[in-house]
């Protein structure tokens, strides 16, 4: 079976910094990523890990760690457009999604 | 071509109708994606082409489900006899095989299917 599982909410403030984070158990692994989802829009791609450690780009970085199944997602400086869905994909052949996290960041 | 176009966007239609969506990719990209999302879940996986070759199809997949890339460029996917519980975003997306990005996925905007 394949199971990828993260938190369904979660609140911040404006400025702040948040960790959203995924765990997985998938039958095989080619690689994890993030994709950010603003409601009635489509996904748009964010990061990509595949080895261990922390890849970073601006305000957001995205960590992997294989032995554990697990991933992390981190948001600095908050902005309120940053109030979006996080959805945590992992790809074997074709590209498994968790169900997303629905942050809301308040002023 | 500035990303993935799919048609129609919105689509209601009545139990039993049969309805046929389109999806055009970004035009370098080989590898074609359909996914269905309802609300609160993530994309699941449907199906995936590379060229025109239909490589994967997920167990879930009804048989009343198909779809073709008949010449590598867009992709039609067709539900037959639709029923209520098909209700959702049909989402498609592209990549290109050997990108330094890990193949990230481009998205289009979503067919929203209503049921009645």
């Amino acid at each position: 079976g394949q199971n990828i599982d993260q938190p369904t909410e979660m609140t911040a403030t404006e400025g702040a910094i948040v960790q959203i984070n995924c765990t997985y158990q998938t039958s095989g692994f080619n690689g994890l990523f993030w994709y950010q989802q603003h409601a009635g829009e489509a996904p748009t791609f964010l990061s990509y890990n595949v080895l261990d450690g922390l890849e970073e780009k601006g305000r957001f970085s995205s960590f992997l760690s294989r032995s554990k199944g697990y991933s992390y997602l981190l948001l600095k400086e908050l902005q309120m457009k940053d109030s979006a869905s996080y959805l945590c994909a992992v790809r074997e052949n074709d590209m498994r999604f968790g169900a997303g996290t629905r942050l809301t960041v308040k002023p | 071509d500035t990303g993935v176009s799919q048609d129609p966007r919105h689509k209601i239609t009545k139990r039993g109708q049969n309805v046929t969506f389109r999806c055009d990719p970004i035009s370098e990209h080989n590898r074609l994606y359909w996914y269905r999302q309802t609300l609160g879940q993530g994309p699941e996986f449907l199906t995936y082409f590379q060229n025109e070759a239909q490589l994967e199809k997920s167990r879930l997949l009804s048989d009343r489900f198909s779809a073709e890339r008949p010449k590598g460029s867009f992709s039609t996917l067709e539900i037959q006899r639709t029923e209520q519980g098909d209700s959702a975003m049909y989402l498609c997306a592209s990549s290109s095989k050997g990108r330094q990005e890990g193949n990230e996925q481009f998205f289009g905007p979503g067919t929203r299917l209503t049921v009645l």
